[in-house]
Formats: C-alpha cells, sequence, structure tokens
C-alpha cells in the first residue's frame, strides 16, 4: 500500500540558515506529490505538487521541491528561512487514476530568532 | 468565495451521542473528502466523494456516515461517539476527479467525546 515518511516530526533552524523537510513515498508507480503548510488553528494550503512535469517544483513563499524517482523523494527546500516560516507541513501522494489522498504524519518547523 | 466552510468549529459529546458536521463549497468542485487530524499520525481519509450521489470510503470509515445530496454539501455524521473518535476534523474539496488537482481545506472543527 502506498505510504508517506516525513523525516523528523521536528525541525528547528535559525532565521536565515536553509530549510530542508524530508519525504520519501512507497509506491511502485510515481505517484502525484504534495506539500501543504498548516499554521496553528487553521487548515492546509497547499505550497506547491509536482504531477510529473518538471522533476523541480517551485511553490508559494520561496519553497521548492524535487522529485527524484531513483530515491522515492520529493524534499522541501527553501534557502533561506523566515520567522513566518514556522508551521507545521505536510507531505502527501496520491497515486495517478486514484482518490485517496496519503498524508504523511507532519514535520514541525520552528524557527529561531 | 467562501471557499470551504465547516460548522461547528468546536463541540463536545458525551460517549454514545450522535451528531453531524456540516460542510460546504461554493466554488462547485466535484470532489469532496473528510479527514481527522491526530497528533503524530498527519491527516487521515474518512470518506470521500468523487460527484452528487457517489461516496467512498477511505482509511478510516468505521463509525462515521456520510452522504453527498447536492454538489456544495458534504456532511459527516458520527453514529455513536466514541472517545476515540477526540480529533480535529478536515472537510477538503478539488476541483474535478483528477488526482492531481489541488485540495482546498476548511477550517477545521475540533471535536472532544468525553
Amino acid at each position: 500500500a502506498q505510504s508517506v515518511t516525513q523525516l523528523g516530526s521536528h525541525v528547528s533552524v535559525s532565521e536565515g540558515a536553509l530549510v530542508l523537510l524530508r519525504c520519501n513515498y512507497s509506491s511502485s508507480v510515481p505517484p502525484y506529490l504534495f506539500w501543504y503548510v498548516q499554521y496553528p488553528n487553521q487548515g492546509l494550503q497547499l505550497l506547491l505538487k509536482y504531477t510529473s512535469a518538471a522533476t523541480l517544483v517551485k511553490g508559494i513563499n520561496g519553497f521548492e521541491a524535487e522529485f527524484k524517482k531513483s530515491e522515492t523523494s520529493f524534499h522541501l527546500t527553501k534557502p533561506s528561512a523566515h520567522m513566518s516560516d514556522a508551521a507545521e507541513y505536510f507531505c502527501a501522494a496520491v497515486n495517478t487514476g486514484g482518490f485517496k489522498t496519503i498524508f504523511g504524519a507532519g514535520t514541525r518547523l520552528f524557527v529561531k530568532a | 468565495n467562501a471557499g470551504v466552510t465547516q460548522t461547528p468549529k468546536f463541540q463536545v459529546l458525551k460517549t454514545g451521542q450522535s451528531m453531524t458536521l456540516q460542510c460546504a463549497q461554493d466554488m462547485n468542485h466535484e470532489y469532496m473528502s473528510w479527514y481527522r487530524q491526530d497528533p503524530g499520525m498527519g491527516l487521515r481519509l474518512i470518506h470521500y466523494s468523487v460527484g452528487a450521489g457517489i461516496t467512498d470510503q477511505g482509511e478510516v470509515p468505521n463509525g462515521y456516515n456520510v452522504s453527498r445530496s447536492t454538489t456544495e454539501d458534504f456532511p459527516l455524521r458520527l453514529l455513536s461517539a466514541a472517545p476515540s473518535q477526540t480529533s480535529v476534523y478536515f472537510c477538503a474539496s478539488s476541483p474535478d476527479r483528477g488526482s492531481g488537482d489541488t485540495q482546498y481545506f476548511g477550517p477545521g472543527t475540533r471535536l472532544t467525546v468525553l
């Protein structure tokens, strides 16, 4: 069955430092992949998505992610963290032609001044 | 557009009570879904619908019922609430049945079952 693994339930970075949030999926056929962000007491918002076009995907707020089929990974990066990036981030996958989205457990990002 | 709306925002139930969580969207989206969010477990799909009159089960459907009589509304019913159903519930919608579509989430309902 499809699964999504996010390495690290908590990540802490200093303001201005690189942000790297890791996501791996398990599927014999590359799925569609998403990163969502959740700010406190809010619903989820889409950051970016991979739907089999370009492997490097750019999203909102300076985030980007690279799809690597050989590593079954879709890690999220941002060159320089801002205090406003503090939130919980979810990686998600859905099989092509399917309707069920599988979410990872989430990674909470802390940004230190 | 209001987007995806959910009511109530908060609810406390006693074990065995039933209730309906409301979800509505005004974007004419075909696909709607319900998730529950629990600490350390991400979001898990409860039920989903690919159009009016069509629903199916997700990962954790037990104890929940859904129906989709209109495109706009997708209520979630708890038949007999249990403490294990204490969670935050999110409704989401997306424009088409295509699996590459972005999902738009409501603000959530925080449910406590005593």
